[in-house]
């Protein structure tokens, strides 16, 4: 079946520097990848999303590449502030699919 | 409304009681989606509806859980003879349909502890 499998947490860093958090994906057509992010005291929302090989999802300084032919969307950011600390979730949603699966989420902690 | 609303957000209940929980969905939104996120882990798929209909029911926890919707818009997520391994934050979400590529907005959850 679908499945997301994301870096175990928690990632701490500095801040500016730079983040990379992995998630690879199994699923047996051509799904949407999305990443989401919840910070603290606050319910998920989306960060960013890629619904095709090769696109390039980008929000706040932060991207996603959707790569096929390794199945994954592998989310980067330059510099990192310690606004950004929150828990960041890989998803997927498969064609033809009705639910989005999550991955168990990564908690990132960016010091000052 | 503006976003997903979910009610309450916070309910302590005691083992062995009925508690309800509800969604509003973004207005205009057709999916409705409940997940169930326990402490330390990933989100939980429950249930989801289309319109009024809910086709799958398999990711229920078990037959004390419940869900419908009515008029397309409003739902209510219904555990009965609550016991403690029930506490989670219960996140209802909408998306205008279930086509993959559309994004799914969550309401805040509504925090559950069975005492």
């Amino acid at each position: 079946g679908n499945s997301v499998t994301q870096m175990e947490g928690p990632v701490t860093l500095s801040e500016e520097a730079f983040l990379t958090i992995n998630c690879t994906y199994t699923a047996t057509g051509y799904p949407s990848l999305f990443w989401y992010v919840q910070y603290p005291g606050e319910g998920l929302q989306l960060l960013l999303k890629a619904t095709k090989a090769d696109d390039k999802g980008s929000n706040k300084g932060f991207e996603a590449t959707y790569r096929k032919e390794t199945t994954s969307f592998h989310l980067e950011k330059g510099s990192v502030q310690v606004s950004d600390s929150a828990v960041y979730f890989c998803a997927l949603k498969d064609t033809g699919g009705f639910k989005t699966i999550f991955g168990a989420g990564t908690r990132l902690f960016v010091k000052a | 409304g503006a976003g997903v609303s979910q009610s309450p957000s916070n309910k302590v209940t005691e083992k062995g009681k009925d508690v309800e929980l509800r969604c509003d969905p973004i207005s205009g939104h057709t999916a409705l989606y409940w997940y169930r996120q326990s402490l330390g882990q990933g989100l939980e798929f429950l249930i989801y509806f289309q319109g009024n209909s809910a086709p799958d029911k398999s990711g229920l926890p078990s037959d004390r859980f419940s869900a419908e919707r009515t008029g397309g818009s409003v739902s209510t997520l219904t555990i009965q003879r609550t016991q403690q391994e029930d506490s989670a934050v219960y996140l209802c979400a909408s998306s205008l349909d279930v086509a993959s590529g559309n994004t799914i907005y969550f309401g805040e959850g509504s925090w559950l502890t069975v005492v």
